[in-house]
């Protein structure tokens, strides 16, 4: 089955710089790898997602990059916030059964003033 | 408001008592999900159900039991069987199970067997 690893666990930084998350997944088949911010106490919400045809994806402050074949994406937040504060887990669709999402282990992103 | 619930937030059970948590979503979603969520590991599926009537086991499905019986809801029990049941429950929902579609989470419910 499908095998997503996340780095790093926790991540640092001050408020305007940027921070960037990297996953790698273990099926090539995989298709399609969505971002989840996840805040204390609370369900996993989507923030960008990206799908094997495309290389990047931009959303305002949020970018996703894809390396099909080094089996590779990232997530890349610029000029930080303090509200961008929250774990962020990325995931990958594998293939045999469509619906099976698979998680990276997350992050922990503190923004700091 | 559309939207997924789940209820209650919190719930405590004595060990060896089965456990039952509600989903529910009125987003009209085909495609209904239950994951468990521990201190420091991803989300890991116990059940999913693509369909009313259907469902099929996760990767961790050992200890629990689901029913599909209406579209909007998707009811998860923790039976004595599992093992170690303390933890985050997340229920999600997707318009279809394939092709990489939004799953949208509920709120969860943490449960704590005492």
């Amino acid at each position: 089955g499908e095998n997503v690893e996340q780095h790093p666990s926790t991540l640092s930084v001050q408020e305007g710089d940027s921070a960037v998350i990297k996953c790698t997944y273990s099926d090539s088949a995989s298709n399609y790898f969505p971002w989840y911010k996840q805040e204390l106490g609370k369900g996993p919400q989507l923030i960008i997602d990206i799908r094997s045809n495309v290389g990047e994806k931009k959303d305002q402050r949020i970018a996703v990059t894809l390396n099909k074949t080094a089996k590779h994406f990232s997530l890349h937040i610029t000029e930080t916030q303090p509200e961008d504060s929250a774990v962020y887990f990325c995931a990958a669709l594998g293939t045999g059964t469509a619906s099976k999402l698979t998680f990276g282990t997350g992050t922990r992103l503190q923004v700091t003033l | 408001d559309g939207g997924i619930t789940q209820s209650p937030k919190y719930l405590f059970r004595k060990e060896g008592q089965n456990v039952t948590l509600s989903c529910e979503q009125n987003l009209n979603h085909d495609a209904m999900y239950w994951y468990r969520q521990d201190p420091g590991q991803g989300l890991r599926l116990i059940y999913y159900s693509q369909i009313v009537n259907d469902f099929q086991k996760g990767d961790i499905a050992e200890g629990y039991s689901v029913s599909r019986e209406k579209k909007e809801s998707f009811p998860l029990t923790v039976t004595s069987a599992q093992k170690n049941p303390t933890a985050f429950y997340l229920c999600a929902s997707s318009i279809g199970g394939g092709a990489g579609n939004e799953q949208f989470f509920g709120p969860g419910t943490r449960l704590t067997v005492l």
